[in-house]
Order: structure tokens, then sequence, then C-alpha cells
């Protein structure tokens, strides 16, 4: 597509409900990143998908956070009893880069997850 | 792995004045410095990024410089403008295995009143 889609935009989920988020990145793009955005705060990074390579999840907080990637297409970011803590911007990106390679990111919109 | 400092967290400028932010860097294999500008409500977007084999680039008012020896890099805005007023991310990226992702600064927020 001609960017980084997210959905939903928005999600309200009642604490302890799963929640399942979606990144559909720009066709071509092998490496797409999950980064979390507390309300004022910076960007933290989660888990990064390159090609088939296994997938960097060294950020993800918790074993509730859980990520997966189908080849180099949509990917999606599950989070498991969902605690009020969790509330936040979940941003996605994607790039042309790999390994040796810098290029930078496009990210989409975003899903903003409250948890009641 | 890597870390990545960045200041001031707030920036207040008057419209014309030039505004400096400043991060440091924990890893020094680190190769790629990119800054995002992030509007109220909306995606960071890349705005100037700078590579290790250089030590300055510039576009237009935006300049970002590099010390590679100290591991600190910084992004200069000259003749800011109100439409400057937004949050900047630094980020810094090592090359390891199949790549890494970039750590970014926890953000400096920039108003620019005229």
């Amino acid at each position: 597509g001609a960017g980084v889609s997210q959905s939903p935009s928005n999600k309200v989920t009642e604490k302890g409900k799963d929640v399942e988020l979606r990144c559909d990145p720009i066709s071509g793009h092998t490496a797409l990143y999950w980064y979390r955005q507390r309300l004022g705060q910076g960007l933290e990074f989660l888990i990064y998908f390159q090609g088939n390579s296994a997938p960097d999840k060294s950020g993800l907080p918790s074993d509730r956070f859980s990520a997966e990637r189908t080849g180099e297409s949509v990917s999606t970011l599950t989070i498991q009893r969902t605690q009020q803590e969790d509330s936040a911007v979940y941003l996605c990106a994607s790039s042309l880069g790999g390994a040796g390679v810098d290029y930078g990111y496009t990210f989409g919109s975003g899903t903003r997850l409250t948890v009641v | 792995g890597e870390n990545v400092e960045q200041h001031p967290s707030t920036l207040s400028v008057q419209e014309g004045d030039s505004a400096v932010i400043k991060c440091t860097y924990s890893d020094s294999a680190s190769n790629y410095f990119p800054w995002y500008k992030q509007e109220l409500g909306k995606r960071p977007q890349l705005i100037i990024d700078i590579r290790s084999n250089v030590g300055e680039k510039k576009d237009q008012r935006i300049a970002v410089t590099l010390n590679k020896t100290a591991k600190h890099f910084s992004l200069h805005i000259t003749e800011t403008q109100p439409e400057d007023s937004a949050v900047y991310f630094c980020a810094a990226r090592s090359p390891r295995g199949a790549g890494t992702a970039l750590i970014f600064g926890k953000g400096t927020t920039l108003s620019v009143s005229s």
C-alpha cells in the first residue's frame, strides 16, 4: 500500500481481556517494528522482524506480549490479560532496511489502546 | 544494548531564534542516527539522518552534527518558525547480526512562539 496501515485506530478494552493489533507495512519493506508510546513519553521498542530471520523480541515487556508476522506482510501484536499500564499508543513502522542497511522508518498512525 | 539520552526535554524559543537538541548514545558500534518530528496527535516522521562516516549534514534550516569520539549528535534548527513546534526524537542503531531496531531518546518538546 501507499503507507503503513494500522488497525484499529482506537481500542478500548476491559482489564483482563486479550487484544490484537494489526499492522500492514508498505509493500516491499522487509523490516517491521513495533513500538509503544505512553502518553507524553518516548518510543519504547517492543519487537523487530527482518525478512525470514528470527524476530528480535528483546523489547517485549512481559510474556503477555507476543507478535507474529507472515512472511514480509501483515503483523499482529497480541496482548493477553491486559492491564491498565498497557494503555498507550502502539506504533508500527516498516523500512527497506536489513543487516548493514539503514533506511528511515515509515510509521503508521498507531493504535490507541485504553484499558479500563 | 544501545541507550540514547536526549536533552533538553522541553525547549522554548522565539520565532527566528535557533534551537539545538542534543543526544548521547552508549554503543560505539552505532552507525546510523535519524531524527524524527512528531506533531501533536500525528505519527513520527523522519526529518534528517546521518551516518557515522560523515560529521555533519544540512537540509535547508535543519542540520545534524555527529561526534563519534564523544558519542553524541545534535539537531540544529535555524530561523525557527511556529510550525517547527513539535516533539523531536533522536535515535541510534548499532549493526548487529540480522540488523537491529532503532533505539529512541525520550523526546524534546519544542515550542516556538511568535
